[in-house]
């Protein structure tokens, strides 16, 4: 089946733009999770939804940052004013549920540049 | 607080030989732990859990690992390396108390050498 999709798979745009990262999880699942992994670190949750509501947005930066899964579906990740430290690979992941058992699937990441 | 701490940047091993990548956790209360691997340009797979139940885990493609509490650890361990194990891999803990949100080392990147 399809796993875990996101679009663009590459985004280049200038300093101060606004840009919008979509996360497409698998079907049926509830679950989804957004993730930034800047180079040579491993990623670091940002936000998660548990159906349309953020459960927990305690890893966004700032508020420049902002997320939203309005049908409790397709999730987009907004980025305000960004900024070169911005750039990184955001990832999305989703699962079934949140109890421990399930596992997140991780889509291939949108890799944001900031020039 | 829970973080990972893996301990080598880059292992290097020659194809055939033990692998061995180490990493070591804290956390306050009862964690689930994981192995995660990323191949270049794919996205993050799975390779085993833990989850409170067998201390010695088995995952895919041959690798396994051991929850070790008196010393933190949960070391990742293949008998024999291939060459399509090349990649680089993640030590991750989630505390169920905290949520589900998962917590990355800063990886190991794995090379074989033929």
């Amino acid at each position: 089946g399809a796993g875990v999709s996101q679009t663009p798979s590459n985004k280049v745009t200038e300093k101060g733009k606004y840009v919008e990262l979509r996360c497409d999880p698998i079907s049926g699942h509830t679950a989804l999770y957004w993730y930034r992994q800047s180079l040579g670190q491993g990623p670091e949750f940002l936000i998660y939804f548990q159906g349309t509501g953020a459960a927990d947005d305690s890893g966004l930066p700032n508020d420049r940052f902002f997320a939203v899964r309005p049908e409790g579906s397709v999730s987009t990740l907004k980025i305000q004013r960004t900024e070169r430290g911005d750039s990184a690979v955001y990832l999305c992941a989703s699962s079934l549920g949140t109890s421990g058992s399930n596992e997140q699937f991780f889509g291939p990441g949108t890799r944001l540049t900031v020039l | 607080a829970q973080s990972v701490t893996q301990l080598d940047s880059h292992v290097s091993v020659s194809e055939g030989t033990p692998v061995l990548l180490r990493c070591n956790y804290s956390s306050s209360y009862s964690p689930s732990l994981f192995w995660y691997v990323q191949h270049p340009n794919k996205g993050l797979q799975l390779l085993l859990k833990y989850t409170s139940a067998a201390t010695l885990v088995k995952g895919i493609n041959g690798f396994e690992a051991e929850f070790k509490k008196s010393e933190t650890s949960f070391h990742l361990t293949k008998p024999s390396a291939h060459m399509s194990d090349a990649a680089e891999y993640f030590c991750v803990v989630r505390e169920r108390e905290y949520g589900n949100k998962l917590v990355f080392g800063a990886g190991t990147i794995l090379r074989v050498k033929s």
